[in-house]
């Protein structure tokens, strides 16, 4: 069965702080690894898909990599707008759903 | 495109009774997923329609649940002699039938069982 485990649980940044998150899988056939962000009583918003060791992805102050065990979420310089829950998914090559993460809870302090 | 939408937004039952709730999809996209999301957790997999047939049922999904996308729009999904371990956020999401696979949430409806 698939597996996530991200890392770690919660995050306090100082603005400016720049941080990493980390995600761990285990995957028969990793199809996709994807981020979201999680506002609290939201759905997850979309970030990033990631679909083989070694891609990149950047999005403003935020860029994902992957390898073939984990994936990072940097924070560079994070404003107190980036204080969320990050959810980290991945999709198994023959399966349909998405297997989620516990999330990582990142606060942001002016 | 307007996004996921999900309705409705709050529901607040008592045990024993009935609920239904709805979700339409982004409007080219032909499949579609059920997720429950409780506090402090991931969202977890339900079920999953690609156009009118559902696919897939995750063993989460027990008898007292019952989905359904007919023509392969908008979809409900009811939940029979509500139990208060149900109380939970329910997530639908959609995404196209192309080569892209990131799945596209709507805002969820935050179900509580009295």
């Amino acid at each position: 069965e698939d597996q996530v485990t991200q890392s770690p649980e919660a995050l306090r940044l100082q603005e400016g702080e720049s941080s990493s998150l980390n995600c761990s899988y285990t995957v028969s056939g990793l199809r996709g690894l994807f981020w979201y962000r999680q506002d609290p009583g939201k759905g997850p918003e979309f970030l990033f898909t990631l679909y083989s060791a070694g891609e990149e992805k950047e999005k403003e102050r935020l860029k994902a990599t992957l390898t073939k065990k984990e994936s990072f979420l940097h924070i560079t310089a994070p404003k107190p707008e980036d204080s969320a829950t990050y959810l980290c998914a991945v999709q198994a090559g023959n399966d349909y759903k998405l297997s989620f993460g516990a999330g990582t809870t990142v606060t942001v302090r002016a | 495109d307007t996004g996921v939408s999900q309705n409705p937004r709050h529901k607040i039952t008592k045990r024993g009774q009935n609920v239904t709730f709805r979700c339409d999809p982004i409007s080219e996209h032909n499949r579609l997923y059920w997720y429950r999301q409780t506090l402090g957790q991931g969202p977890e997999f339900l079920t999953y329609f690609q156009n009118e047939a559902q696919l897939e049922k995750s063993r989460l999904l027990s008898d007292r649940f019952s989905a359904e996308r007919p023509k392969g729009s908008f979809s409900t999904l009811e939940i029979q002699r509500t139990e208060q371990g149900d109380s939970a956020m329910y997530l639908c999401a959609s995404r196209d039938g192309q080569g892209q696979y990131e799945q596209y949430f709507g805002p969820g409806t935050r179900l509580t069982v009295t």
